[in-house]
C-alpha cells in the first residue's frame, strides 16, 4: 500500500502567488482531512470531506483557502493569494472512519511564502 | 478553552525511567481518543487508541482514560532514547463524521 501521497512535498513562492496542495488518500478509505501545523498553533484542521462531499470547513482560516475533493482518489487544497503567515507544513490524511478509525498521515508538504 | 489540551513540555525523564503524557478534553460527547507520536520533520503516526474507561495497555505502552474527569494519559515503561519525539493526543468529537482535533503535543526528551 502505498500509503497517503502529498505532493508537491516543498514548495517555496512569493506573496501573492497562487498555491495549490495535492493529496491522494489511501484506496478504500472514506474521511480526508487537510491539517496545518506550525510551531505556534500545532495541528490544526482545516477541513475534511466524508464520501468526497465537505463536512466541516470551519478552520479553513479565510476565503483565501479553498479545497476540493473531486473523486475519491484526489483532493486539493489551494491558497489564493498567498501571505507569509501561510508558512506551514499541510498534511493530508485518510481515515476508513468508525470509533476506531486511524488516520494515516501524508508525509506533509511544507510551504514558505516569501 | 482549548478542546484538547496538553503540556507542551519538554518533559525530561532518563532512560529506563516511566514517562507520563497528560490530556484533557472539552468535548463531554467524546467516543474515542488517540495518541500519536511524531518525529521531527515528519508526520504524526499512530500508538494507541482507547474509547473505554480504564487501562489499554500495548507493549511498553499503556494509554488510561476517565471519561468522567475528561481526561486521556499515556505511560511510556522503561524508556529509551528514540522515545523522544513529539507526543500528540487526539480527541474524535461527538456529532458523527469522524472530526479528530489534535492538542499542542508534548515534546518528551528521553535522556541516557
Amino acid at each position: 500500500d502505498a500509503g497517503v501521497i502529498q505532493s508537491p512535498r516543498h514548495e517555496v513562492t512569493e506573496m501573492g502567488q497562487e498555491v495549490t496542495l495535492r493529496c491522494k488518500p489511501i484506496s478504500g478509505h472514506n474521511s480526508l482531512f487537510w491539517y496545518r501545523q506550525t510551531m505556534m498553533r500545532g495541528l490544526e484542521l482545516l477541513i475534511y470531506f466524508n464520501n468526497n462531499v465537505p463536512i466541516d470547513d470551519s478552520g479553513m482560516p479565510e476565503d483565501r483557502f479553498s479545497a476540493k475533493m473531486p473523486n475519491a482518489s484526489f483532493s486539493t487544497l489551494k491558497i489564493q493569494p498567498s501571505e507569509p503567515r501561510d508558512s506551514a507544513v499541510y498534511f493530508c490524511a485518510s481515515s476508513l472512519g468508525g470509533l476506531s478509525g486511524e488516520l494515516f498521515f501524508g508525509e506533509g508538504s511544507r510551504l514558505t511564502v516569501l | 478553552q482549548k478542546e484538547v489540551e496538553q503540556n507542551s513540555g519538554p518533559l525530561s525523564v532518563p532512560e529506563g525511567a516511566i514517562a507520563s503524557l497528560n490530556c484533557t478534553y472539552s468535548d463531554r460527547g467524546s467516543q474515542s481518543f488517540f495518541w500519536y507520536r511524531q518525529y521531527s520533520g515528519k508526520s504524526p503516526e499512530l500508538i494507541m487508541f482507547i474509547y473505554s474507561n480504564g487501562d489499554k495497555e500495548d507493549g511498553r505502552f499503556t494509554a488510561q482514560l476517565n471519561k468522567a474527569s475528561q481526561y486521556v494519559s499515556l505511560l511510556i515503561r522503561d524508556s529509551q532514547p528514540s522515545d523522544s519525539a513529539t507526543y500528540l493526543c487526539a480527541v474524535r468529537l461527538s456529532g458523527g463524521y469522524n472530526k479528530l482535533i489534535f492538542g499542542a503535543g508534548t515534546r518528551l526528551a528521553v535522556h541516557p
